[in-house]
């Protein structure tokens, strides 16, 4: 069975830094790029980011260039999203999810998601 | 940047009806388009992906349609499940979802 467990998410001043994790097991997850989802309080999901299967190819999306950062650790079977310059707008539920083979960007399986507030 | 638009933004509907909801692209993304349902509490799950082709154990009621740039997702004969809201996502050029629609009990 698929399993993505986030982690890592918590109540950040802005400016402030995080870093999600996301354990996945039941699949090679070495054979699949995987992606970040975010969906503000009572709003709409958001693309973050993308990684290749490899790290060979990393996304991320404008609202967040130059600030978060997707990798993964393909021994450990785990993905990361080091946010940095944190900002109130960054305030969102982050989804870690597996990216359908055959596919870019079609998330097939997600995790239930790790709570990011950042507030004063 | 692709904008993704969908209509309506909330439709009230009863057990057993026809529901079709409309996607729309800023330009072509071809058949790059995936469908998903979310309840709230919960992740989003996979509905339909390359526009129609239906995720493994995804009821048949369940269809989609469309390239370039409009799309549909019909739900025939709606189940209590099945109130939602539904967010289309396009994968053509990078990806940009949906802002959503709610259906809701009539």
């Amino acid at each position: 069975e698929v399993q993505l467990v986030e982690s890592g998410g918590g109540l950040v001043k802005p400016g402030g830094s995080l870093r999600l994790s996301c354990a996945a097991s039941g699949f090679t997850f070495s054979s699949y790029s995987m992606a970040w989802v975010r969906q503000a309080p009572g709003k709409g999901l958001e693309w973050v980011s993308t990684i290749s299967s490899r790290s060979r190819y990393k996304s991320h999306a404008d609202s967040v260039k130059g600030r978060f950062a997707v990798s993964r650790d393909n021994a450990e079977n785990s993905l990361y999203l080091d946010m940095n310059s944190l900002r109130v707008e960054d305030t969102a539920m982050y989804y870690c999810a597996r990216v359908r083979g055959g596919t870019t960007d079609v998330c097939d399986y997600w995790g239930q998601g790790s709570l990011v507030t950042v507030s004063t | 940047d692709i904008q993704m638009t969908q209509s309506p933004s909330t439709l009230s509907a009863s057990v057993g009806d026809r529901v079709i909801i409309t996607c729309r692209a800023s330009q072509s993304i071809s058949n790059g388009l995936a469908w998903y349902q979310q309840t709230p509490g919960k992740a989003p799950k996979l509905l339909i992906y390359k526009a129609s082709t239906l995720e493994t154990g995804v009821p048949s009621r369940f269809s989609g349609n469309g390239s370039g740039t409009e799309f549909t997702l019909t739900i025939n004969s709606l189940q209590p499940d099945d109130f939602a809201t539904y967010y289309c996502q396009q994968y053509s050029s990078y990806s940009t979802f949906g802002p959503g629609t709610k259906v809701d009990i009539k």
